[in-house]
């Protein structure tokens, strides 16, 4: 079975805090995203890598930054998290062997910034 | 530019009814793929179905249908005789081929199917 694993399903963290979400995949996939989804705007893109060490930046990435060292594993970093980045992360990972295979996504991260 | 809409926020209907939701795409290119996605109240996004820009042939799969207009940049998905496990929100997503392509999702539609 496909695994796309977040390390935590509820996170509380503090104003100013930095915070790291992490990732891993057990696929092998070319591609990994990392989403936040709010209610009303639906999933909006924050970064998304396509190799190691290689990322490029997504709709919404100000205040975050990533970090691919390893192929399986895909860091969203909130170098000083405020309250505006409460929200539902979701972590994803896709082929690009065939094209328009689609995204397996990670059970999300539900952070609240106190 | 590429871009989504789910006009429909949430829709409720009961149990056996029949429901359609709506998608509704933009896009400059002529190879795309256009997804379907279910999320569940346990929060992991559930893969449901892929299509083609090349391909407009409708697919069934059990209760669930897909209505594939390129004439009216449409994606739609139907659920015949709608059951409570249906209950979830579903998002429909945007893709193109080449590069490094990336997802593009619409807003959502929250589906509460009633006993």
């Amino acid at each position: 079975d496909v695994k796309v694993t977040q390390s935590s399903r509820y996170l509380v963290k503090r104003t100013g805090e930095k915070v790291f979400l992490e990732c891993v995949q057990d696929m092998d996939h070319e591609n990994m995203f990392w989403y936040r989804q709010d209610p009303g705007l639906g999933l909006r893109l924050i970064y998304f890598s396509y190799d190691v060490k290689m990322k490029e930046k997504g709709d919404i990435p100000e205040g975050y930054s990533v970090s691919r060292e390893k192929k399986e594993r895909f860091s969203l970093i909130l170098e000083s998290a405020s309250t505006n980045q409460t929200s539902m992360y979701l972590c994803a990972s896709s082929s690009t062997g065939g094209v328009g295979t689609e995204a397996f996504f990670g059970q999300g991260t539900r952070l609240t910034v106190v | 530019a590429q871009k989504v809409t789910q006009a429909q926020t949430e829709i409720s209907v009961v149990e056996k009814e029949d429901v359609t939701l709506d998608c509704v795409y933009e896009t400059r290119d002529t190879t795309y793929y256009l997804f379907w996605y279910k999320q569940p109240p346990s929060g992991e996004l559930v893969f449901l179905i892929r299509r083609n820009s090349f391909d407009e042939q409708n697919e069934i799969s059990g209760r669930y249908s897909w209505n594939f207009q390129k004439s009216t940049s449409s994606f739609n998905f139907t659920i015949t005789a709608s059951q409570v496990v249906d209950s979830a929100v579903y998002f429909c997503a945007l893709s193109k081929k080449g590069g490094t392509y990336k997802y593009i999702f619409g807003t959502g539609t929250r589906l509460k199917v009633l006993a």
